[in-house]
C-alpha cells in the first residue's frame, strides 16, 4: 500500500522564523511531488510543486527533494502569522495517472 | 481566487432529498475528481473523470452519483444521504488524463454538505 507519512503537529514556531515539514512516501515509483496549503474550513491550495532531486524555491517557500531517501520537505522563511495553517504532502506515482496519494498533513501554527 | 468553481458552497438536507452539488472549470483540463473531506483528515479520493469518462470510482456507495455532461463540467448527484456523509466535498481538475502524472490538481472551493 502506497504511504505517505506526516508528523500531524502541531508544529509551533515564532514570527520570522523557519518552519521545516517533512513528508516521507513508502512508493520508490513516486515521481511528482506536491505541497498544498489548506486554511481551516478551506480548500487545499497548490504552493509547491518538484519533481527532481535537490531544491525548488518560490518565494519564502523551499521544497527540497531526496529520492534516494524517500522524503521530501518545504521550508517556509521568514513564517508569518497568515502560514498558520495545515500543509499536504501529495505524492504522485508513474503509471498511476494523476492519482495524488495524499499525507495526513502537518498543522503549522505561528506565533506573533 | 479559484479557476474552479463550485456551487453551492453551503448544503445542508435531508436523508430523504436528492441534490447536486455541480463543478466547472476552464482550464482546458481533461481530468476531473471529486473528494470528500473530513475534519482534520486529508481528502479521500471519490470519482475521477477523464476525457469526460468515468476512470476511477474508490468503491464509493450508490448513494453518490457523478456525472460529466461536458469536458468543463462535473456534477455529484446525491440521495438518501446518512448524516456521516456530511463532510466538505472538493472539486478538482488537473491537467492531464489519467496517463499525465506531472499536473498537480486544481482544488475548488468546496462545498459543505450537512445531512440531518
Amino acid at each position: 500500500q502506497k504511504e505517505v507519512e506526516q508528523n500531524s503537529g502541531p508544529l509551533s514556531v515564532p514570527e520570522g522564523a523557519i518552519a521545516s515539514l517533512n513528508c516521507t512516501y513508502s512508493d520508490r515509483g513516486s515521481q511528482s511531488f506536491f505541497w498544498y496549503r489548506q486554511y481551516s474550513g478551506k480548500s487545499p491550495e497548490l504552493i509547491m510543486s518538484i519533481y527532481s532531486n535537490g531544491d525548488k524555491e518560490d518565494g519564502r517557500f523551499t521544497a527540497q527533494l531526496n529520492k534516494a531517501s524517500q522524503y521530501v520537505s518545504l521550508l517556509i522563511r521568514d513564517s508569518q502569522p497568515s502560514d498558520s495553517a495545515t500543509y499536504l504532502c501529495a505524492v504522485n506515482a508513474l503509471g498511476a495517472g494523476n492519482m495524488l496519494t495524499f499525507g495526513g498533513g502537518t498543522r503549522l501554527m505561528v506565533k506573533p | 481566487d479559484t479557476e474552479v468553481t463550485q456551487t453551492p458552497k453551503h448544503l445542508v438536507m435531508g436523508m430523504t432529498n436528492k441534490k447536486s452539488l455541480k463543478c466547472e472549470q476552464h482550464m482546458g483540463h481533461r481530468a476531473m475528481y471529486w473528494y470528500k473531506q473530513k475534519a482534520k483528515k486529508p481528502p479521500e479520493l471519490m470519482f475521477v473523470y477523464s476525457y469526460e469518462k468515468l476512470s476511477i470510482n474508490e468503491s464509493v456507495p450508490s448513494r453518490f452519483s457523478p456525472e460529466c455532461p461536458n469536458s468543463s463540467l462535473l456534477n455529484l448527484h446525491l440521495h438518501a444521504l446518512q448524516p456521516e456523509d456530511s463532510a466538505l466535498y472538493l472539486c478538482a481538475s488537473s491537467q492531464g488524463g489519467t496517463g499525465g502524472y506531472n499536473s498537480p490538481l486544481h482544488f475548488g472551493n468546496g462545498t459543505r454538505l450537512t445531512v440531518t
